[in-house]
């Protein structure tokens, strides 16, 4: 399993970045993904979930109506967008695929994205 | 939300000794499928974090079998039968039973 993430950088508060996560080595459509951050110096916190299908989509209540999940099955390849960024939104962004266990687990992660948001 | 609380937060341990690591949930993690659905994470210097332990007691692929998980309901604990020095880090556990999926505030593990 390979994921490879991109997107990352300073942006100014109230700013909009998207993130990219590009999967292979596995059966892409197979399995649900999502992406999970970590500020600098604390701990993990989980921001979105997307299923195989693309169908369902959930969030943390920090980043709802803020932060869009999406993927492209063709592509091999998972989003986030992310508008009206805030200072708190500064971290590690890691895409992560599912386990598909029946619970949610994270089987494999990316080597992360750095998201600075800083005016 | 279900809340995890990890304990202790800071773990000094000698090589070769075991070492333990408690986790709580606010709610029950037992599936009515019989399964926890209780994760445990270590995140090594330097390194993206990598799944140790999944529905509570299964190891993930490649984990050493010195780590396992036990627990069930609310109460769950990471045992190491015996610390290597690569296994310094922070280990996090983390509930995959609902959203929003949720993480203990993770214990560092040090070697003495």
């Amino acid at each position: 399993v390979q994921l490879v993430e991109s997107g990352g950088g300073v942006v100014r508060p109230g700013g909009s970045l998207r993130l990219s996560c590009a999967a292979s080595e596995f059966q892409f459509d197979d399995y649900a993904m999502h992406w999970v951050r970590q500020v600098p110096g604390k701990g993990l916190e989980w921001v979105s979930l997307i299923s195989g299908d693309g169908d369902k989509t959930y969030y943390s209540d920090s980043v709802k109506g803020r932060f869009t999940i999406s993927r492209d099955n063709r592509k091999n390849s998972l989003y986030l967008q992310m508008n009206s960024l805030r200072s708190e939104d500064t971290a590690f962004y890691y895409c992560a695929k599912d386990i598909d266990s029946g619970s949610y687990s994270f089987e494999s992660w990316g080597q992360g994205t750095l998201v600075t948001v800083s005016s | 939300d279900i809340v995890m609380t990890q304990s202790p937060l800071s773990l000094p341990v000698t090589p070769g000794e075991p070492a333990s690591i408690s986790c709580r949930s606010s709610q029950s993690l037992l599936h009515s499928n019989g399964y926890n659905y209780l994760d445990w994470y270590l995140r090594k210097p330097g390194q993206s974090p990598h799944l140790l332990i999944y529905l509570g007691s299964r190891r993930a692929s490649g984990v050493p079998d010195r780590f396992s998980g036990s627990g069930s309901g609310t109460d769950f604990t990471l045992k190491i039968s015996r610390v290597e020095a690569e296994d310094v880090g922070i280990y996090y556990c983390m509930q995959g039973l609902q959203t929003p999926i949720t993480f203990g505030q993770g214990t560092r593990l040090e070697i003495k």
